[in-house]
């Protein structure tokens, strides 16, 4: 069983355009998270929700848009897709302030 | 700010060789420490988590060490295998300005030779 997932696994658009990456987990955690793995595989977070509210939003452009519908899914949607986005996107849970568990990647292209 | 840094950055053994791949963290006020593993192209895999309270964590043939005070800790893998090549990942969670986050540290990337 797939504890932590996302969709899609590739995604190749051009600039401009907008989309979504949705995640979902299983495990029953209360806190999702967004990272952003780029070409130099620096792995930073992006955003944290916990009971679907937001908690951690590190300085990232307001084109990336999270929304936790429920607490199993964290998705997000970015406006406006530049090339600087190109990166692999990892979605994670957890219980606040324990181990995180990561899902397979998002392998983001935009040209 | 928390900053994480692993060194070695890469690292190439043989089969069978003991190994300890070392991370300093700079905000000693962590949670916890996690150590993950990423294969190529992949996810990450949580391998051991240190609470703050703890010094060390074993599973299997992987051994993690915290000490907290200094801001570091190790990772020790015992008769490493062909099959341990991958990068892996230290990652504190916590620190006086960095709440819940994880901060992750550059990696090291380890090829175990057969």
């Amino acid at each position: 069983d797939t504890a932590v997932s996302q969709t899609p696994k590739y995604l190749v658009t051009q600039m401009g355009n907008d989309k979504s990456i949705k995640c979902e987990q299983n495990l029953g955690h209360d806190t999702m998270y967004w990272y952003k793995q780029d070409s130099k595989k620096f792995l930073k977070i992006m955003f944290s929700y916990n009971n679907k509210e937001l908690i951690i939003n590190e300085t990232v452009p307001n084109r990336f848009s999270p929304k936790s519908p429920d607490k199993a899914h964290l998705n997000l949607h970015i406006n406006s897709l530049e090339l600087g986005d190109s990166a692999v996107y990892f979605c994670a849970s957890s219980p606040l302030g324990n181990e995180q568990y990561f899902g397979p990647g998002t392998r983001l292209t935009v040209t | 700010k928390q900053e994480v840094t692993q060194i070695p950055a890469a690292l190439s053994v043989p089969e069978g060789e003991n190994l300890v791949l070392n991370c300093s963290f700079t905000d000693s006020a962590i949670y916890n420490l996690q150590w993950f593993r990423q294969d190529p192209g992949k996810g990450l895999t949580s391998l051991l988590l240190i609470q703050s309270s703890q010094r060390e964590q074993t599973s299997g043939r992987l051994n993690a060490s915290l000490d907290k005070s200094s801001g570091r800790s190790t990772l020790y893998i015992a008769a490493s295998q062909p099959g341990d090549s991958a990068t892996y990942l230290c990652a504190p969670l916590g620190g006086n300005n960095a709440g819940n986050m994880l901060t992750f540290g550059g990696g090291t990337r380890l090829m175990v030779k057969p």
